[in-house]
């Protein structure tokens, strides 16, 4: 069955360092949904990416989706503290349902 | 934005006895609901699609006469976990697709979550 995969599991960084989470699927997606879980929350929807290529930003938050539609990644700049969170990427394939990676653990040093 | 609430949002049971968890979407009507389990620093996993007014559709491997789902109405469903077993402690959490508005950006509204704990 349909796969997503992301990487790393886990990410520490400086206050003010980028940080990147890779989002892979063993097939090709129609769209592609990010969102942001805090710790013993829930998960917030971020955004969702449905074009070949498309790029897409809010502020220091920068996704994109690749050509063949079965890769994303969301990039960081300059991380805050508020940033802290598990960022979980979903890909959906036709109508069928949404799969969701293991998500990546953002800790940061302040 | 659309807004699901989840209860409780912990519950702690002795083994044997089941527990209810309600869903239920606040300010929109919610056709579909899903619910999923999450393990300790894992990823979300999808037990079951709930369906207002028919049966629930389970993932592959989801024993559907353990975990119950009904959905009576277009603002809640419920999920209860019969006997629950120490294994089944987990953080379930529902989500649905919100209102006409959210419905074309395609992304899901989460519940709270509840944390089970079976002793």
């Amino acid at each position: 069955g349909q796969q997503v995969m992301q990487i790393p599991q886990y990410q520490h960084v400086q206050e003010g360092e980028d940080f990147t989470t890779y989002c892979n699927s063993s097939t090709t997606l129609s769209n592609i949904q990010w969102y942001k879980q805090r710790p013993g929350g829930h998960p917030v929807f971020l955004i969702q990416l449905v074009k070949s290529g498309e790029v897409k930003k809010q502020k220091r938050l920068t996704f994109q989706f690749g050509e063949a539609k079965k890769n994303s990644s969301l990039h960081i700049t300059s991380t805050q503290t508020t940033d802290v969170g598990t960022y979980l990427c979903a890909g959906r394939r036709g109508a069928q349902k949404l799969v969701f990676g293991q998500g990546t653990r953002l800790t940061i040093n302040p | 934005g659309a807004v699901v609430s989840q209860h409780p949002s912990w519950v702690i049971c002795k083994s044997g006895t089941s527990v209810k968890i309600e869903c239920r979407s606040l300010d929109f009507q919610a056709t579909t609901m899903f619910w999923y389990r999450q393990f300790p620093k894992q990823s979300l996993m999808l037990m079951a699609t709930s369906n207002e007014g028919s049966k629930a559709t389970y993932e592959q491997g989801v024993e559907k006469d353990k975990f119950l789902i009904n959905h009576a109405s277009l603002t809640l469903s419920t999920l209860t976990v019969t006997s629950a077993h120490p294994e089944d402690s987990s953080f379930y959490i529902c989500s649905a697709r919100g209102g006409q508005r959210e419905w074309n950006t395609g992304e899901l509204f989460f519940g709270e979550g509840s944390r089970l704990t079976v002793l």
